[in-house]
């Protein structure tokens, strides 16, 4: 029972472009969202989130958008850097807990060549 | 200030073995996650601890169990290994309920 899904194992765009990641996640119960980045033999890395009160959140070249009717949120990074070559994961969790649990999608492998 | 660290960085046990890994959180975090991930997959929870309890756990059987120090540091054990236990375990840190967790390098364990 998948219910966070990241149904695009790898992605290339070329340097200066514009790179979109997806994920989409089937339980209504999610509110927070957060994307990571993972490079090779380290832990993953926060990147950015966004609550389910709004629908956009943006820092830097990062932005992530969410669609809740839709159940799918997004990660776009704008202008795209060979450096941001890793695995990006999306993860969600549930704010009724209090301690919160991440729930992970499979990850897409981003490779931005120069 | 020294982030999440996690020893040792590889392991290699044989089925039916145990296993202790190690976890130091962020300073000034009080909250220890663990999770596992398989090869080609995503972090999985295992389970959470605060305030030395286990807060939350994840779909893992009794063979996986832990423990949180009063200083915050906290040990995932594992008995009678399987095959299918082979994976990277990642620690992660946060402030209380805090929704950012912070990783660690993770351990990779192989079980033969």
């Amino acid at each position: 029972d998948q219910q966070v899904k990241q149904n695009s194992p790898s992605l290339s765009v070329q340097e200066g472009r514009i790179s979109i990641l997806n994920c989409d996640y089937t339980n209504s119960m999610f509110d927070y969202f957060l994307w990571y980045k993972k490079y090779p033999a380290e832990g993953p890395t926060f990147l950015i989130s966004i609550s389910s009160i709004k629908d956009k959140n943006e820092d830097g070249r990062f932005t992530v958008f969410l669609n809740k009717s839709a159940k799918h949120l997004s990660l776009h990074i704008v202008p795209s850097q060979p450096g941001d070559s890793a695995v990006y994961f999306c993860a969600a969790s549930e704010g009724n807990t209090g301690f919160q649990k991440l729930v992970f999608g499979t990850g897409t492998r981003l490779l931005v060549s120069p | 200030d020294a982030g999440v660290t996690q020893s040792p960085t590889h392991l290699i046990k044989t089925r039916g073995q145990q296993v202790t890994l190690r976890c130091s959180p962020k300073s000034g975090h009080d909250t220890v996650s663990w999770y596992q991930q398989a090869l080609g997959q995503g972090p999985q929870f295992i389970f959470q601890y605060y305030e030395e309890e286990e807060r939350q756990r994840g779909n893992f059987p009794d063979r996986f169990s832990g423990h949180q120090f009063p200083n915050y540091s906290s040990e995932l054990n594992v008995n009678a290994l399987l095959l299918g236990d082979s994976a990277l375990y990642l620690c992660a840190s946060s402030l209380g309920d805090s929704d950012e967790q912070f990783f660690g390098p993770g351990t990779r364990l192989t079980v033969l």
